[in-house]
């Protein structure tokens, strides 16, 4: 089977750097997702990591290494409304290339 | 960029009444579309996935003779809850995978809020 650990909640103040750790298990690994889901909303898709280092895009960015099975999401000049559930969500073969969600983290951003 | 519509986004029903929901991709082809529910603060959990032309492959404990899927295009599949009772209420949502897009990238839809009575 597999599994993912997230925090399941972050705070930190306006214009902080935030990271969201993540650690799977899995047989097959594929690639590493992150997902931002505001409340009451669906989840949109933020990044999408599959070799190791680190991706930016913009103020997020996301790692991966995949010799220790672990990633994470970081988030840059924090902003309330970044305050949202991120979940991190892993894709192997073992689970059919369908992404298994972990419990997400919640973070709360203060001004 | 893709984008995937649920219809209703919210419905309530008196227990012992069916529930139909539809997900649509609107601008592009999904071959694969996946059915989620989700609690209130906790992660998403896949129901079942639906592949154009054929059955929907369910997970384990999730009935599929209460949770009817149905992929009947490209661009559509839909969810019934039937029979439905106060315990299926829940945020359910549907993702979808696109043709020619990456294994690990699904769009979602907003989401349907069900609350049986």
């Amino acid at each position: 089977g597999q599994s993912l650990e997230q925090p399941s909640e972050v705070t930190a103040v306006e214009g902080a750097i935030v990271q969201i750790n993540c650690t799977y298990q899995t047989s097959g690994f594929y690639g590493l997702s992150w997902y931002q889901q505001h409340d009451g909303g669906a989840p949109t898709f933020l990044s999408y990591n599959a070799l190791d280092g680190l991706e930016e895009t913009g103020r997020f960015s996301s790692f991966l290494s995949r010799s220790d099975s672990y990633g994470y999401l970081l988030l840059q000049e924090l902003q309330m409304k970044d305050s949202a559930s991120y979940f991190c969500a892993v894709t192997s073969s073992g689970g059919s290339y369908i992404p298994t969600f972990g419990r997400g983290t919640s973070l709360i951003v203060h001004p | 960029g893709a984008v995937v519509s649920q219809h209703p986004s919210w419905v309530i029903c008196k227990s012992g009444t069916s529930v139909k929901i539809e997900c649509r991709s609107l601008d592009f082809q999904a071959t694969t579309m996946f059915w989620y529910r989700q609690f209130p603060k906790k992660s998403l959990m896949l129901m079942a996935t639906s592949n154009e032309g054929s059955k929907a492959t369910y997970e384990q404990g999730v009935e599929k003779d209460k949770f009817l899927i149905n992929h009947a295009s490209l661009t559509l599949s839909t969810l019934t809850v039937t029979s439905a009772h106060p315990e299926d209420s829940s945020f359910y949502i549907c993702s979808a995978r696109a043709s020619s897009g990456r294994a690990e990238e699904q769009y979602f839809g907003p989401g349907t809020r069900l609350t049986v009575t």
